[in-house]
C-alpha cells in the first residue's frame, strides 16, 4: 500500500516571493512521483513527474520538485510566483507496474496575493 | 503532453434521467482509462478503472449498476450515470494512461453534473 501526505492544506503567499508545497510518501515499493495543478472547475494539469535519474524535475510555468528519497518527499518549488499560479496543488504516487492506481494527497491550495 | 478531453464540461438534468458523459484520448492510444469523482474542496476519489475490451473494476462503494462504464476502443471511455439523483451531483473527471505515456497519468477538464 502507498500513501500521500500533504502536511499544508493551505499555503498563503506574495506575488514574487518564493514558495515551497510539501509533500510526502509512504510505500514499500520503487514509485513515481507527480504533482498536478487544478485550476477551478477544471481537471488536472500535469506539471511535472519524477520516473527516474535525476532527482531534480522541472516542469511547467516555472516548478520543479526534488525527490529525497531517504526523506521520501518530493516538495515542489518555485522562486517566484504569479497571481496566476493561484490553484490546488495535488502530489500523486503510482507504485511501478502496470497494475498499479494513482494515490492522491489531500491537495494544497496555493493563495497569491498582491 | 497527452491530451484528454471530456464532454460535455457542464450538465444539468432531472432527477430520475440518465447521463452519459464520454472521455477521449486525443493524440495516444489509452489501454487504461480510470473515472473519479470529486467533491467540493477535496481530492480525486476514484471510481473505477476501465482497460479497453474489458469490464470496469470498481473501487469499492461504487455501484456500477448505478455508474455503467464503457471502454470499447482505445480512444473512448463513457460513463453513464444512470436513473441520476441530486446526490450524484458532483465532479467527475476522467483520466487516460497508455501508449507511451504508461507511467504517467492525463486527465480530462473534468464534467460538472447538477440533478435537479
Amino acid at each position: 500500500a502507498q500513501s500521500v501526505t500533504q502536511l499544508d492544506s493551505q499555503v498563503p503567499v506574495f506575488e514574487e516571493a518564493p514558495v515551497e508545497l510539501r509533500c510526502n510518501y509512504s510505500s514499500s515499493v520503487s514509485v513515481y512521483l507527480f504533482w498536478y495543478v487544478q485550476y477551478p472547475n477544471q481537471g488536472l494539469q500535469l506539471l511535472l513527474k519524477y520516473l527516474s535519474g535525476s532527482t531534480l524535475v522541472k516542469g511547467i510555468n516555472g516548478f520543479e520538485a526534488e525527490f529525497n528519497k531517504s526523506q521520501t518527499s518530493f516538495h515542489l518549488r518555485k522562486p517566484s510566483v504569479h497571481i496566476s499560479d493561484t490553484a490546488e496543488y495535488f502530489c500523486a504516487v503510482r507504485s511501478w507496474g502496470t497494475a498499479s492506481k494513482l494515490t492522491f494527497g489531500t491537495g494544497t491550495r496555493l493563495q497569491v496575493t498582491l | 503532453g497527452a491530451v484528454v478531453s471530456q464532454h460535455p464540461s457542464r450538465v444539468i438534468c432531472k432527477s430520475g434521467t440518465s447521463v452519459k458523459i464520454e472521455c477521449r484520448s486525443l493524440d495516444f492510444q489509452a489501454t487504461t482509462m480510470f473515472w473519479y469523482r470529486q467533491f467540493p474542496k477535496q481530492s480525486l476519489m476514484l471510481m473505477a478503472t476501465s482497460n479497453e475490451g474489458s469490464k470496469a473494476t470498481y473501487e469499492q462503494g461504487v455501484e456500477k449498476d448505478k455508474f455503467l462504464i464503457n471502454h470499447a476502443s482505445l480512444t473512448l471511455s463513457t460513463l453513464t450515470v444512470t436513473s441520476a439523483h441530486p446526490e450524484d451531483s458532483s465532479f467527475y473527471i476522467c483520466s487516460a494512461r497508455g501508449g507511451q505515456t504508461q507511467e504517467t497519468q492525463y486527465f480530462g477538464p473534468g464534467t460538472r453534473l447538477l440533478v435537479l
